[in-house]
Formats: C-alpha cells, structure tokens, sequence
C-alpha cells in the first residue's frame, strides 16, 4: 500500500500560471520534505518541515512556497513558474530520528508550456 | 559537514554478472549511509542503509553494501544482475550525532545499465 502518495503525477501549466502539488502520508512521519529533481540530476532539497517549523533552504526561489496544514499532507505551491521549474517534484518524509531513511512518493511531474 | 562522491556517474554490465556502484562519503560526525533506487518516471526507494551496527548490510533484491570506515567507502554490490536491476542509484549520507541529522546529502547519482 503507498504511504507517500503525491497528486497529480503528471501536471501540464502555461508560463505563469500557479500550480498547486499534494502530498499526503499514511507514516505519521515528523518530517516532510519536498525536493526538486531536474533529468538526470539527483534530487535537490527545496524546504522541509519538522512537525509545523518551516525550513527554508537558502537558494530555494521565493516563487517556491509550501504549506503543511496537518501532519498527514503538505502542499508545493509554484507561484509564477518559469521554464526553469519543469521538473520532478518528490514529496518524502521520515520520523527525524537517528538513521531515519526517507520514503519518498512517485513525484509529480510539471511540464511549463 | 557532510558529502558524498559516486565515483561512477554510469555503469554498463551485461546480465548475469556482478555489480559494483562505488560511493565515498565525507562527514564530520559518525553517519547513517543508504541507498536508493530509483526507475523512470518513479520516486525514489530504499535498497539499504547503514546505522552504526553490522558493516555489512543487506538490503533488497540481492543488493548488499559494506561500511568501511578506513576507506570512507560505502560500495554497493550484486552478485547477478538481472535487466529489472536497470536504473538510477543514489547514494545518500545522513549526519548519525543527532540534532538535525534528519537533512541528507545526495550523491550525483549512477545510472546503471544491464546488457542482454
């Protein structure tokens, strides 16, 4: 059964518009994290979550924002995106203790027309 | 400070025969250490990882690493290969002393192809 399950797994938006990714967990997990993941590239940690604390990494974009109403979902917000941010958008999380693997969702692929 | 180094960013072996994906690490505490598979067009999943307790691990579909601290490696290794093993491999390093030790360092990743 997934426990990461993120939606939609394919989204197509034009230059600009704002688009939306979900994520939710059955794990209970503390930490929540979203990375970004460009071809062929590993995986880019964009901001992550330790129950309600918010952490920003310091090059993520302002155009990048993230809301976690519950423990069990958290939400990508894409403000205007560009060209730039077509890529894989993978939600994982952890329970933050020492050794704590990630398990990550399927990702949400974004297409920017 | 943390980071890891895949020493390989693609390897090409026929079916049947063993793999090797190399992977060094750096860290200035005692670390956690995985990796991680990942398909097309999928997440990423968890082969292994190593916590501080047997140096040898085991991990799914046939895949084993060991921890050598002397060497500051963390190989990953299968004895067959089988075409479904084809994909991404990322090896991953977590600080293992506590605090913010739930933030990981990614390697660049090796893509693994397995010839009929």
């Amino acid at each position: 059964d997934a426990m990461v399950i993120q939606n939609p797994r394919y989204q197509v938006t034009q230059f600009g518009k704002p688009v939306t990714l979900s994520c939710s967990q059955t794990l209970n997990h503390n930490v929540m994290y979203w990375y970004q993941q460009k071809s062929s590239q590993a995986p880019k940690l964009l901001f992550h979550y330790y129950d309600k604390d918010f952490n920003n990494e310091a090059d993520t974009p302002d155009n990048f924002q993230s809301r976690r109403p519950n423990t069990s979902f958290c939400f990508l917000d894409i403000r205007s995106p560009g060209l730039g941010d077509a890529a894989m958008y993978l939600c994982a999380t952890s329970g933050g203790g020492r050794g704590g693997e990630l398990f990550f969702g399927e990702g949400s692929r974004l297409t920017v027309l | 400070a943390q980071s890891v180094t895949q020493l390989d960013s693609h390897v090409s072996v026929s079916e049947g025969t063993p793999v090797l994906l190399r992977c060094n690490y750096s860290s200035s505490y005692s670390p956690s250490l995985f990796w991680y598979v990942q398909h097309p067009n999928k997440g990423l999943q968890l082969l292994l990882k190593y916590t501080s307790a047997a140096t040898l691990v085991k991990g799914i579909n046939g895949f084993e690493a060991e921890f050598k601290k002397s060497e500051t490696s963390f190989h990953l290794t299968k004895p067959s290969a089988h075409m479904s093993d084809a994909a991404e491999y990322f090896c991953v390093v977590s600080r293992g002393s506590g605090g913010s030790n739930y933030k990981l360092t990614f390697g660049k990743g090796t893509l693994l192809t397995v010839n009929p």
